[in-house]
């Protein structure tokens, strides 16, 4: 069956700029997370959906970034005025349950910052 | 603070050895541990997860790890690498309540040689 899905798979901005990036789960999947991966590091986790609502937000490093996950389906991350430092490839992954379940990662998105 | 350490950037192995990736953590409470691995261009996928019981589980592809409480440890192990086997692994821990935050570890490059 399909896997996780993130589009766009790069992204280039200006810095200042809006950027919204969109992960797609796997179909039943209730638990949704999004992580940030700088080079040469593990995924940091920024922000935990179950359903539609956001269970655990404490990774997200400002107010500059946001997610919504509006019908417990589709998520977007979206990260304002862009600074060169958030610069990573941001992951999305999706389990079954609130359970310590085996997440299911998408191929990310590079986002760079110029 | 909860953290996660691989204390190997890498690890070299010759095929057909055994092999072990390290991994200590550090949580406030009792933990659930996992295994991921990341081949080239390719997302994390899981290999095993320990959540409580059996302080020895097995995984994909002939992986197992060994859950050591007094060391606080959960070290990835195989009989027999494949050269196949050659990919970045990563260790990840949740505490068992209170949050759904994951934390994973640096990561550790394992070579297989033929």
């Amino acid at each position: 069956g399909a896997g996780v899905s993130q589009t766009p798979s790069n992204k280039v901005t200006e810095k200042g700029k809006y950027v919204e990036l969109r992960c797609d789960p796997i179909s039943g999947h209730t638990a949704l997370y999004w992580y940030r991966q700088s080079l040469g590091q593990g995924p940091e986790f920024l922000i935990y959906f179950q359903g539609t609502g956001a269970a655990d937000d404490s990774g997200l490093p400002n107010d500059r970034f946001f997610a919504v996950r509006p019908e417990g389906s589709v998520s977007t991350l979206k990260i304002q005025r862009t600074e060169r430092g958030d610069s990573a490839v941001y992951l999305c992954a999706s389990s079954l349950g609130q359970g310590p379940d085996e997440q299911y990662f998408g191929p990310g998105t590079r986002l760079t910052v110029t | 603070a909860q953290s996660v350490a691989q204390p190997e950037d890498q690890v070299n192995v010759a095929e057909g050895n055994p092999l072990t990736v390290k991994c200590t953590y550090s949580v406030s409470g009792n933990p659930y541990l996992f295994w991921y691995v990341q081949y080239p261009n390719r997302g994390l996928q899981f290999l095993l997860k320990y959540i409580t019981g059996d302080n020895l589980v097995k995984g994909s592809y002939g992986f197992e790890a060994e859950f050591n409480k007094s060391q606080t440890s959960f070290h990835l192990k195989k009989p027999s690498a494949l050269v196949s086997d050659s990919a970045l692994y990563f260790c990840a821990v949740r505490v068992t309540s209170g949050t759904y935050k994951y934390i994973f570890g640096t990561g550790t490059r394992l070579k297989v040689l033929a």
